[in-house]
C-alpha cells in the first residue's frame, strides 16, 4: 500500500499562517482529510473532500490539494491549535482498498 | 449524532487475543460508511487496522492481515475486532471510527465519528 508522508514538527506565531503538507501516491486519486489530536483525546477531522469543513471547524482552517500533495492551511492560528494533525486518504493500490495516514505533524503556536 | 463506543479487555496476555467491540449508538450501522479500527501506540502516531461494511466485506492492513477477523452483528448495531498471537508492539490506544465517503467517484473518504478510544495492554 501507498504512504503518506509529513513533516514530523512545524511552528507558527500567535496569529500567523501556517500550511502542513502531506504526500503520497494514493493522493493522486484521492482526497485527503485531515484530523486534530489534543493529547489524550481522540482525532477530530477538521478538513475532508476538496475544502470541506464539518459543523463547528473554525474556518481559519482550509484545505488544498495539487498533485500527490495535501495541504492544511491554518490562517492566523491561535493557541488552542497546538495539536498533532493527521492527514489520510482511501488507497486503492495492490488491487485492495486500503487506508492510508501520514506518520502526524507536531505543530507549536509559539 | 453517531456515537461509538469501544468495550473489551484492557489487559492481554502475549500470544493471546485482543477482542473488542464497538457499539454504534445514533446511527444504524447498515449505512453507507465503513466501519473501521484504529490504533495509536503510546507516543506514535496512528495506524489504520481494517474496515468492515455492514454487508461483512472487509479490508485488512496488510501488515495485519494474518491476524485479525473484523466482523459485524447488525442486530446489535455492533462491529468486532480480534487481533491473534499479540505481543507487546500490539500495545496501543484503539479507536473505533466510521469511515464515510461522499459521492460516487467524488474521491472522498474521511473518518466522521470516533470512539474514545480504549488502552489495550499486552502484558503477561
Amino acid at each position: 500500500s501507498s504512504e503518506l508522508t509529513q513533516d514530523p514538527a512545524v511552528s507558527v506565531a500567535l496569529g500567523q499562517t501556517v500550511r502542513i503538507t502531506c504526500q503520497g501516491d494514493s493522493l493522486r486519486r484521492y482526497y485527503a482529510s485531515w484530523y486534530q489530536q489534543k493529547p489524550g483525546q481522540a482525532p477530530v477531522l477538521v478538513i475532508y473532500g476538496k475544502n470541506n469543513r464539518p459543523s463547528g471547524i473554525p474556518d481559519r482552517f482550509s484545505g488544498s490539494s495539487s498533485g500527490n500533495t495535501a495541504s492544511l492551511t491554518i490562517t492566523g492560528a491561535q493557541a488552542e491549535d497546538e495539536a498533532d494533525y493527521y492527514c489520510n486518504s482511501r488507497d486503492s493500490s495492490d488491487n485492495h482498498l486500503d487506508v492510508v495516514f501520514g506518520g502526524g505533524t507536531k505543530l507549536s503556536v509559539l | 449524532q453517531v456515537q461509538l463506543q469501544e468495550s473489551g479487555p484492557g489487559l492481554v496476555k502475549p500470544s493471546g487475543t485482543l477482542s473488542l467491540t464497538c457499539t454504534v449508538s445514533g446511527g444504524s450501522i447498515s449505512s453507507s460508511s465503513w466501519w473501521s479500527w484504529v490504533r495509536q501506540p503510546p507516543g506514535k502516531g496512528l495506524e489504520w487496522i481494517g474496515e468492515i461494511y455492514h454487508s461483512g466485506s472487509t479490508n485488512y492492513n496488510p501488515s495485519l492481515k494474518s491476524r485479525l477477523t473484523i466482523s459485524v452483528d447488525k442486530s446489535k448495531n455492533q462491529f468486532s475486532l480480534k487481533l491473534s498471537s499479540v505481543t507487546a508492539a500490539d500495545t496501543a490506544v484503539y479507536y473505533c471510527a466510521s469511515f464515510a465517503s461522499g459521492s460516487f467517484s467524488s474521491g472522498t473518504y474521511y473518518f466522521d465519528y470516533w470512539g474514545q478510544g480504549t488502552l489495550v495492554t499486552v502484558s503477561s
